[in-house]
């Protein structure tokens, strides 16, 4: 069974407006954490925002938010205000095991691609 | 400028043959990781290392090798051994403990193609 699971391998979206990425995980260890990296044209992995399976908050980083529903199992990355730049594919991962644990290992998503149209 | 260097970005080869792909790290993190991603997919471990002179095998290990002779170096060999080499390989760091996420830090990456 896939460990993440991104449904959605195309999106649209138009400029200024906001768009919603999904992500749904499966993990019987309390402890994990979720990551959101950008990955342009160019190749390199950019990492964009974390969420810890005992935050209290979800993680915001300027323009993204991570809309985090721990009953669902669910981390959806949300770009408010698109910017034409933002056109890249998306990846969730989760890292299992507390941050100070040995467990250095990340589990990858297939990717959403997203295109933004001026 | 801190970072992570991955050299060369594109890198042709004969069928039969080693190729020894570059990372270099300024970023003084402890631990290290070799991904390969092919077209429409995720990104797979293949190796990763946590201190100087240990490493692990991660997901699809066979027909690569590694060594960890310095903090900042972690260069992954592709052996004849490997059945489909052709695929974009990224390099990551990242620091260990408990005071940061963890995220990883990735390098450019190095298009391999096999010929």
């Amino acid at each position: 069974a896939q460990k993440i699971t991104q449904t959605q391998p195309g999106m649209f979206v138009q400029e200024k407006e906001a768009v919603t990425l999904d992500c749904t995980y499966d993990t019987s260890d309390p402890s994990y954490g979720l990551f959101w990296y950008k990955q342009p044209s160019s190749g390199e992995m950019i990492f964009l925002i974390y969420q810890g399976s005992y935050d209290q908050q979800n993680a915001t980083e300027g323009r993204y938010s991570l809309n985090f529903q721990k009953a669902r199992k669910s981390a959806n990355l949300v770009i408010s205000a698109s910017q034409l730049g933002d056109s890249a594919m998306y990846f969730c991962a989760m890292r299992e095991g507390p941050r100070a644990g040995n467990n250095r290992k990340l589990i990858w998503g297939l990717g959403t691609s997203l295109a933004v149209n001026p | 400028d801190g970072g992570i260097t991955q050299s060369p970005k594109y890198l042709f080869r004969k069928e039969g043959q080693n190729v020894t792909l570059s990372c270099e790290q300024n970023l003084n993190h402890d631990a290290m990781y070799w991904y390969r991603q092919d077209p429409g997919q995720g990104l797979r471990l293949i190796y990763y290392s946590q201190i100087v002179n240990d490493f692990q095998k991660g997901d699809i290990a066979e027909g690569y090798s590694v060594s960890r002779e310095k903090k900042e170096s972690f260069p992954l060999t592709v052996t004849s051994a490997q059945k489909n080499p052709t695929a974009f390989y990224l390099c990551a760091s990242s620091i260990v403990g408990a005071s940061s996420y963890n995220e990883q830090f990735f390098g450019p990456g190095t298009r391999l193609t096999v010929l």
